[in-house]
């Protein structure tokens, strides 16, 4: 089956810097990766997908590339502010069946 | 758009008793929904997933006797911790995807339900 993998797991970045986090699986069957923000005690959040006749998507301070061929997809987030602290979750689909990384607790500092 | 509520959001409760919990699609018709179990600090861990009007298909490890998977409805499913224990104290979130969000495989979540069993 697909295995994700996550990295860092923990992400500390000063305000206004970038944070990028990075993921990579296993099946190259898989052809749809979304990005989900968790904050804490609330569920996951949708916040970029990416499919995989895509290279490239950007929305606003986020964007997602995606390397088919090395199997590994990568989440960029500009001018960080401390409300984009949260745990960070990346997934790789295939037949509607996800498979998630273990998460990325990013945290801005002010 | 694609609003997934759940409800409750809290619930803490006594060995033995029977749990369920309500997840629904508001603005969109949810044909498959999904049942995730999170541990603290730990990555999401589907239970099962489930079609409207048909079982659902739980993953290897997940009693489907312990928990009863409902989708009844293309907006409702629920999720019944049946005696529940402590060992089954955790956070609940279910999914829902559907056509109506462009993307047969997109999947929106709900805000969770934390269960405690004391």
């Amino acid at each position: 089956g697909e295995n994700v993998e996550q990295h860092p797991s923990t992400l500390s970045v000063q305000e206004g810097d970038s944070a990028v986090i990075k993921c990579t699986y296993s099946d190259s069957a898989s052809n749809y990766f979304p990005w989900y923000k968790q904050e804490l005690g609330k569920g996951p959040q949708l916040i970029i997908d990416i499919r995989s006749n895509v290279g490239e998507k950007k929305d606003q301070r986020i964007a997602v590339t995606l390397n088919k061929t090395a199997k590994h997809f990568s989440l960029h987030i500009t001018e960080t502010q401390p409300e984009d602290s949260a745990v960070y979750f990346c997934a790789a689909s295939m037949m509607n069946q996800f498979y998630f990384g273990t998460g990325t607790s990013l945290t801005v500092i002010p | 758009g694609a609003v997934v509520s759940q409800h409750p959001s809290r619930v803490i409760c006594k060995s033995g008793t029977s749990v369920k919990i309500e997840c629904r699609s508001l603005d969109f018709q949810a044909t498959t929904m999904f049942w995730y179990r999170q541990f603290p600090k730990q990555s999401l861990m589907l239970m099962a997933t489930s079609n409207e009007g048909s079982k659902a298909t739980y993953e290897q490890g997940v009693e489907k006797d312990k928990f009863l998977i409902n989708h009844a409805s293309l907006t409702l499913s629920t999720l019944t911790v049946a005696s529940a224990h402590p060992e089954d104290s955790s956070f609940y979130i279910c999914s829902a995807g559907g056509t109506w969000t462009g993307s047969t495989d997109t999947q929106y979540f709900g805000p969770g339900t934390r269960l405690t069993v004391l």
